[in-house]
């Protein structure tokens, strides 16, 4: 059972381009969160999705930042217009169900550098 | 200030000595769990301490938690110089649907 996968693992992007990140959960797992790493620095909520549905999307910046997890294929953190304070490790985590306790999974990030 | 602070933010220890760790958090939660992180990678779930518990134990891991304090401590006994890393902890509220990690705490053991 593989866990959940991130990629690209890393990802270089002028200023102005778009990032998109993908996340596929483990196998079973129909709930979806994002977080935001800078650098030193702890993990930040950014969106908590389940299949077709932004269940939670308050840490998410207001503009240039979506979220999607469709019906089918992996989960897609995009990133419009990027900065270089988007510079960060984005994380995905999976869990089968919405309340966490110990069922929750992450992966290994998408670095994102912007240049 | 953030819900789930660690202190200290830094520590340096020799091998074979102890590490503690303090978390604090502002809401009331239903578990707290504490992760690692070697530098460039990704997150390790390390140990889970529910609401009513008041301590668990896995390997050379000590967790604490007070709920009157609304705190939380990690002790490592016996440390590695494998053990450097950076440490966090994380609260599920009670309402559960996400986690809220700390700023973390960064442990560097000298061989």
């Amino acid at each position: 059972n593989a866990g959940v996968m991130q990629n690209p693992r890393h990802l270089v992007r002028r200023r102005g381009q778009e990032a998109r990140l993908r996340c596929s959960p483990m196998k079973g797992h129909s709930h979806v969160y994002w977080y935001r790493q800078l650098p030193e620095e702890g993990l930040k909520f950014m969106v908590y999705l389940q299949k077709e549905n932004i269940i939670d999307e308050s840490g998410m910046p207001k503009e240039r930042f979506s979220a999607e997890f469709p019906k089918e294929g992996p989960s897609i953190l995009r990133i419009q217009q990027v900065v270089r304070g988007d510079s960060a490790a984005y994380f995905c985590a999976s869990s089968p169900r919405g309340t966490i306790g110990n069922t929750i999974y992450f992966g290994e990030g998408s670095w994102l550098t912007v240049v | 200030s953030q819900q789930g602070e660690e202190d200290p933010q830094a520590l340096s220890i020799q091998e074979g000595e102890n590490a503690t760790m303090n978390c604090s958090y502002k809401t009331s939660i239903n578990n707290l769990q504490w992760y690692r992180q070697n530098s460039g990678r990704g997150l390790v779930h390390l140990i889970l301490i529910r609401s009513n518990e008041r301590e668990k134990h896995s390997g050379r891991l000590r967790v604490t938690l007070d709920t009157s304090k609304k705190s939380s401590s990690l002790l490592i006994t016996a440390s590695r110089a494998a053990d450097t890393a950076s440490y966090f902890c994380a609260t599920e509220g009670t309402s559960g649907s996400r986690l809220t990690f700390g700023e973390g705490t960064q442990l560097t053991v000298n061989p």
